[in-house]
């Protein structure tokens, strides 16, 4: 079974600081691996994916994330956060053994303090 | 290229009716997901659709039901509703089921009183 683990259901920052969002997984086959953003009201949109090709994947709005599979993790970093950054951050991994679903975490909400 | 819509965007409901949502994913993709979010529980897999065909099912009572049509068009039905179906409820599209990248909708806002 596949299953992702947030660390921090709140994270706050300062505006201009290091962004870092925890994402661990768990996967018995090798995972795709996403991070998607929610706007309050709206739906998810996907900052970038990671699908076994490059390690450090860039995604939109100046957020990277780097896949490590020793230490089975997928962090999501910003070198400079901006107000416009405050949102909730999802991670998600698929390509489950057999039959193919998305599995989300739990999300984590980025406060960004002026 | 339109994005995947949903409709209506916000609904609300007494226990006991039923409601239907629908959603049309983006031109060309042919596999519609749909997921219920929640503060608590947070997102939750409610069903996968491909080719007019149920793929992948999540752990939610036989009450909760959807359906594609030919034109990759979803319906999702919720029939006898309670005061924990309150929820938004999303919709994703994929070109193709499986481990493609989903796009999601704005989503439907239900309320339930």
């Amino acid at each position: 079974a596949q299953s992702v683990t947030q660390l921090g259901s709140h994270v706050s920052v300062s505006e201009g600081a290091l962004v870092l969002l925890r994402c661990n997984y768990s996967s018995s086959v090798p995972p795709y691996l996403f991070w998607y953003v929610q706007y309050p009201n709206q739906g998810l949109q996907l900052l970038l994916k990671y699908t076994s090709a490059a390690t450090l994947v860039k995604g939109i709005n100046g957020f990277e994330a780097e896949f490590k599979k020793s230490e089975t993790s997928f962090h999501l970093t910003k070198p400079s956060a901006h107000m416009s950054d405050a949102a909730e951050y999802f991670c998600a991994v698929t390509r489950t053994s057999g039959t193919y679903k998305y599995i989300f975490g739990t999300g984590t909400r980025l406060k960004v303090l002026a | 290229k339109a994005g995947v819509t949903q409709t209506p965007r916000y609904l609300i409901k007494t226990r006991g009716q039923q409601v239907t949502l629908s959603c049309s994913p983006i031109s060309g993709h042919r596999s519609v997901s749909w997921y219920q979010q929640t503060p608590g529980q947070g997102l939750q897999f409610l069903f996968e659709y491909f080719s007019e065909t149920q793929r992948n099912k999540g752990n939610f009572p036989g009450r909760f039901s959807g359906r594609q049509f030919s034109n990759s068009r979803s319906e999702m039905n919720v029939s006898t509703l309670e005061l924990g179906d309150s929820a938004l409820y999303l919709c994703a599209s994929s070109s193709r089921e499986g481990t493609d990248t989903q796009y999601f909708g704005p989503g439907t806002r239900l309320t339930v009183l």
